[in-house]
């Protein structure tokens, strides 16, 4: 089992509309949680980060359970300059950029 | 935030030929990291740079066919040696910021080809 799961994707979808990502992390002890945005042939960047209680940055919403070892990404309202591909990124258990996992990323495809 | 630079950006080498990679980050950083992106796949963390100590590898990357240099706190390079096509890959150098939570930041990216 890999030790972070994304949904294989791809996903395509008409702008405006409302989707979501999923990730499953295999380490109870992993401490801290991110989403990255990565464009086609650029390096990738911090989108948000996921906190226990679930935070909000405008469209996007994450949520962390982890009693499930699981995270998630809402996208609402999308725009074609949502299209990308999201990584899930999961810290061990001391936090350390050393024990960064990434997933293998959702790829994302908002259509006009 | 940090900014990042590495070159060359791109490059198609030979097999058998190293290729060193550089890395310059605008501000002083204790850590600086190396990653690996194959192809459709996700990011790999081959070894982490220590000003004035040997770099940490992790799992499957040696020494020998990544060596690394650290000469200074705003620098690094990545020599990926005695290529191979299983070596045509993207790396990207990164440094995490101070304080929490702690972002990541990439360089732009290697575009490796062997051939």
């Amino acid at each position: 089992r890999k030790e972070v799961e994304q949904d294989p994707g791809p996903f395509n979808v008409p702008e405006g509309a409302t989707v979501a990502f999923n990730c499953t992390y295999s380490n109870s002890a992993s401490q801290s949680f991110f989403w990255y945005r990565q464009d086609c042939r650029k390096e990738p960047k911090l989108l948000m980060s996921v906190y226990s209680s679930g935070n909000e940055d405008g469209r996007f919403t994450a949520q962390l359970n982890r009693a499930s070892q699981y995270i998630s990404l809402l996208i609402r309202d999308s725009k074609l300059s949502d299209s990308a591909t999201y990584l899930c990124v999961v810290t061990g258990s001391s936090g350390s950029a050393r024990q960064l996992t990434f997933g293998s990323g959702t790829q994302l495809t908002v259509l006009p | 935030s940090a900014v990042i630079s590495q070159k060359p950006s791109r490059d198609i080498c030979q097999r058998g030929t190293s290729l060193t990679i550089q890395c310059q980050v605008d501000s002083q950083v204790t850590m600086m990291f190396w990653y690996r992106q194959q192809p459709g796949q996700s990011l790999t963390l081959i070894a982490t740079a220590n000003q004035g100590s040997e770099a940490t590898y992790e799992s499957g990357f040696v020494i020998d066919k990544f060596p690394i240099s650290r000469p200074n706190l705003t620098f690094s390079t990545l020599t990926v040696s005695n290529m191979s096509p299983e070596d045509s890959s993207i790396y990207l150098c990164s440094v995490n910021s101070v304080g929490s939570p702690r972002e990541q930041y990439f360089g732009p990216g290697t575009r490796l080809t062997v051939t």
